[in-house]
């Protein structure tokens, strides 16, 4: 059974970092898709940032330059380094397999000062 | 960008009878591989989203077999032969045919 757990949001100040992370089980982060979808308050789904299995790394124009995901596969871990973090990069931040396939519990993201 | 443009956004329904949710995308989504790729997914209130259906038709694991999928080149429709109550959420069409993937806004599903 495929399980996705996020870890690493909570409260920061405007120009603030942090580091999302999704641990997987029962799928290897390198033989698919994996990316980051995020929902802020009452809103719809957002793909953040996406990483292939070739390694190609796509992002949503909003957070070029200021984020970066990454993967570990000795950890089977998918990383979202977030820096230079704005009130509206306030979201429930979800680690996402293959197209959407699999989906964690999502990790709650504020930016407020 | 791909734009995916959802109706109804509000979807009414009575418990046992169908609904339909339409989903339009601004250009086909069929990629040069001859799949089509638009997934539907299913979000209940208070938790993570779950895809129902990819590649248009096919059904996830574990998906109840009323819940169908149809469509063709930039129109699609998500279909609940018998709506039940657990099915009460919000529906979302996503494309992944090009970066970056995007989804529709989102239809409300309630019972009346």
């Amino acid at each position: 059974e495929v399980q996705l757990v996020e870890s690493g949001g909570g409260f920061v100040q405007p120009g603030g970092s942090l580091r999302l992370s999704c641990a997987a089980s029962g799928f290897t982060v390198s033989s698919d898709f994996m990316g980051w979808v995020r929902q802020a308050p009452g809103k719809g789904l957002d793909w953040v940032s996406i990483i292939s299995v070739e390694d190609i790394r796509y992002y949503t124009s909003s957070v070029k330059g200021r984020f970066t995901i990454s993967r570990d596969i000795s950890k089977n871990t998918l990383y979202l380094q977030m820096n230079s973090l704005r009130d509206e990069d306030t979201a429930i931040y979800y680690c996402a397999g293959g197209r959407g396939a699999s989906w964690g519990q999502g990790t709650r993201v504020t930016v407020s000062s | 960008d791909v734009v995916m443009t959802q109706s109804p956004l509000s979807l009414p329904v009575t418990l046992g009878q169908p609904a339909s949710i339409s989903c339009r995308s601004s250009q086909s989504l069929v990629f040069s591989d001859g799949d089509t790729y638009l997934n539907w997914f299913q979000q209940r209130p208070g938790q993570s989203p779950r895809r129902l259906i990819y590649k248009v038709s096919n059904r996830d694991s574990g998906v109840p077999d009323r819940f169908s999928g149809s469509g063709s080149g930039t129109d699609f429709t998500l279909t609940i032969s018998r709506v039940e109550a657990e099915d009460v959420g919000i529906y979302y069409c996503m494309h992944s045919i090009q970066w970056p993937w995007t989804f529709g806004q989102g239809t409300k599903v309630e019972i009346k």
